[in-house]
């Protein structure tokens, strides 16, 4: 099984500034890596497949990179709406199918 | 895209539930299903998943054997029957669409808004 690590847990930014989130993977999943963001009391929300590619309707402020273990999401410059937790997900080598733990990013 | 899971109750360890997810705004049998859970301290965990004609389906290892994944295409519906539950199967069970890409898209764009279940005696 790919276990998957995001850090840090928790991240607090200010509205306005660049936040950077990471996962990484316990072995190679190539590109083949989502990130979605869930807000309380809702479903997460597809954010990036492939590492590096927005889902549909999603804006540019976000970005995604890395391969192979290292991966990065950053949010450019933070809105209110972007106060949310975001995981990460492998689909390279399943069963099964790996989320990261999740990271919390609050507002300082 | 709409996704509506029902069934989850509070049930005793041991016990069984059938979930069940209605699928609406999209053709249902062009698209193979997951179930997630998703519990505070274990976050998001991948439980199941069923291709197209329901011919092909897995299991993540803490559930094979007591849960089963199916699909009613002329029903719009996908389940979950989960037997011999554990304290630990306590979880919101989201059902998930997957991606259509035609190839290895094993990620989802769609999901439902979750059904609680709880294993307590």
């Amino acid at each position: 099984e790919i276990v998957m690590t995001q850090s840090p847990a928790t991240l607090s930014v200010s509205p306005g500034q660049r936040a950077t989130l990471s996962c990484r993977a316990s072995q190679s999943v190539s590109s083949k890596l989502a990130w979605y963001q869930q807000k309380p009391g809702q479903a997460p929300r597809l954010l990036i497949y492939g590492a590096s590619t927005r889902a549909t309707g999603i804006p540019a402020r976000f970005s995604g990179s890395g391969s192979g273990t290292e991966f990065t999401l950053t949010i450019s410059s933070l809105e209110s709406e972007d106060f949310a937790v975001y995981y990460c997900q492998q689909y390279n080598k399943w069963p099964p199918l790996t989320f990261g733990g999740g990271t919390k990013v609050e507002i300082k | 895209v709409q996704l509506v899971e029902s069934g989850g109750v509070v049930v005793q360890p041991g016990g069984s539930l059938r979930l069940s997810c209605a699928a609406s705004g999209f053709t249902f049998r062009r698209y193979t299903m997951h179930w997630v859970r998703q519990t505070p301290g274990k976050g998001l965990e991948w439980v199941s998943f069923i291709n197209r004609d329901g011919g092909t389906t897995y299991y993540t290892d803490s559930v094979k054997g007591r849960f089963t994944i199916s699909r009613d295409n002329s029903k719009n519906s996908l389940f979950l029957q989960m037997s011999s539950l554990r304290t630990d199967d306590t979880a919101l069970y989201y059902c998930a669409k997957e991606v259509d890409c035609g190839g290895d898209c094993f990620f989802f764009d769609s999901w439902g808004q979750g059904t609680p279940v709880t294993v307590s005696s």
